[in-house]
């Protein structure tokens, strides 16, 4: 059963670029979380998708950050118009049911570097 | 609001030293309390939990108390070895909260030396 899994592991972007980070859950999830990891800090919480929906985005910035989790294929965040700031690692988890931090199951993050 | 504040690393120790890593924690009501660890180049994992107070979590020879006196949830190990080093993340989710309220904890770099 494979785990989640994030692509690309590594992603330079120059200033003013798109970025497109992907996660796939486990298998037979349907919660999805995105989280960012400014250097020297912790993991920020930014969104929180089931399938089809944003269930919230309270710590997503409202604007050039998007996220979707179509029916079919992965989970994307997207960043437009990338800025220096925006460099940092993005990790996705996924879970079965909405149950706090037990049943969570982390990728392992995209590490973005903007020029 | 809730936080979580932990030792600043790197910590750096040799094989089979004695390991502590602190974790305080400021929060309302009764929240759950956890240790995640990141090895290098994997995600986090859930490492242990503790989901009230005086609950001692522990898993592969790691242990944390709850502490709600002290508000804390220190992380130790009697002897740590070179494969225990990785990014330890103490961090806390509200009672029966989504896993969107987790708080993170900055993390903590262990490396241990033969």
């Amino acid at each position: 059963n494979a785990g989640v899994m994030q692509n690309p592991r590594h992603l330079v972007r120059r200033r003013g670029q798109e970025a497109r980070l992907r996660c796939s859950p486990m298998k037979g999830h349907s919660h999805v979380y995105w989280y960012r990891q400014l250097p020297e800090e912790g993991l920020k919480f930014m969104v929180y998708l089931q399938k089809e929906n944003i269930i919230d985005e309270s710590g997503m910035p409202k604007e050039r950050f998007s996220a979707e989790f179509p029916k079919e294929g992965p989970s994307i965040l997207r960043i437009q118009q990338v800025v220096r700031g925006d460099s940092a690692a993005y990790f996705c988890a996924s879970s079965q049911q909405d149950r706090g931090g037990e049943k969570l199951f982390f990728g392992s993050g995209t590490q973005l570097s903007v020029l | 609001g809730d936080s979580v504040t932990q030792m600043e690393g790197p910590v750096t120790l040799s094989e089979e030293a004695f390991l502590t890593i602190n974790c305080t924690y400021t929060a309302t009501g009764y929240p759950s309390l956890f240790w995640y660890v990141q090895y290098p180049g994997e995600g986090l994992q859930l490492l242990l939990k503790a989901t009230k107070a005086d609950d001692k979590g522990s898993n592969k020879g790691f242990e944390a108390t709850y502490r709600k006196e002290t508000t804390s949830f220190h992380l130790e190990k009697g002897s740590v070895q070179v494969s225990d080093s990785a990014v330890y993340f103490c961090a806390l989710s509200p009672s029966y909260s989504s896993a969107s309220k987790i708080i993170f904890g900055s993390g903590t770099r262990l490396s241990i030396r033969p």
